[in-house]
């Protein structure tokens, strides 16, 4: 079975303070992929980026930066001097091989970052 | 590009009606799904579908049906409408293993 994970609910922070969005997820599968996805208060869901199990290296955007760990299962999202623009909710998503050929994807519950002026 | 294309964006229904969500994408994607948000959630999977003539049910399939006739549509049926079926309907597709899901911009439901 696939899970993911995400442990904080709700996050508010001050302008321009870093914060970090936590990811753990769970999979038996050695091939899978994660994914990271904003939904800002108009409503849409936007993909911000993918990830396979097989590339741990940490990925840096402008002021989005993700690290992804096998070893702890975690693939975090952090968002480097905040902006007000950066609120919205924040899912992290997972895609395993499996036996069935990568139907599974899996969201997790997201996380709610405010951030206050 | 289109993406993927909902319709209606807003409906109000009455209690017992039925209406069909519309979703069409045109990149020839296999997978498509439907997801419903409730205000504050996180997105529940009502129905999936891996290609043209396949579907199967989510978490959440009661109260709705599906159908997969094309590669292009998916569109959700509700049946007899319910207060609790009130909610933000969103119909997604993607490619194959590893590739993200692209959304369509939802449709906002309201049943009074």
């Amino acid at each position: 079975a696939q899970k993911v994970t995400q442990a904080q609910t709700e996050i508010s922070v001050v302008e321009k303070e870093d914060v970090t969005l936590d990811c753990v997820y769970e999979t038996r599968d050695t091939t899978y992929y994660l994914f990271w996805y904003k939904q800002p208060p108009s409503g849409e869901l936007v993909f911000l980026i993918r990830r396979n199990s097989f590339d741990e290296q940490n990925e840096i955007s402008g002021r989005y930066s993700w690290n992804f760990q096998k070893s702890t299962s975690s693939f975090n999202f952090t968002i480097t001097a905040s902006q007000v623009v950066d609120s919205a909710v924040y899912f992290c998503a997972l895609n395993g091989r499996g036996d069935n050929y990568g139907q599974n994807f899996v969201f997790g519950p997201g996380t709610r970052l405010s951030v206050l002026p | 590009n289109a993406g993927v294309t909902q319709t209606p964006k807003f409906r109000i229904l009455k209690i017992g009606q039925s209406m069909t969500l519309q979703c069409t994408q045109d990149m020839n994607h296999n997978y498509m799904y439907w997801y419903r948000q409730d205000p504050g959630m996180g997105l529940k999977l009502i129905y999936y579908s891996v290609g043209a003539g396949i579907t199967d049910k989510g978490e959440v399939p009661n109260g709705y049906n599906v159908s997969r006739s094309t590669t292009e549509d998916f569109p959700l049926r509700l049946e007899l409408a319910a207060p609790s079926q009130t909610s933000v309907y969103f119909c997604a597709s993607r490619g194959s293993f590893g590739q993200p899901q692209h959304f369509g911009d939802g449709t906002r439901l309201s049943i009074l």
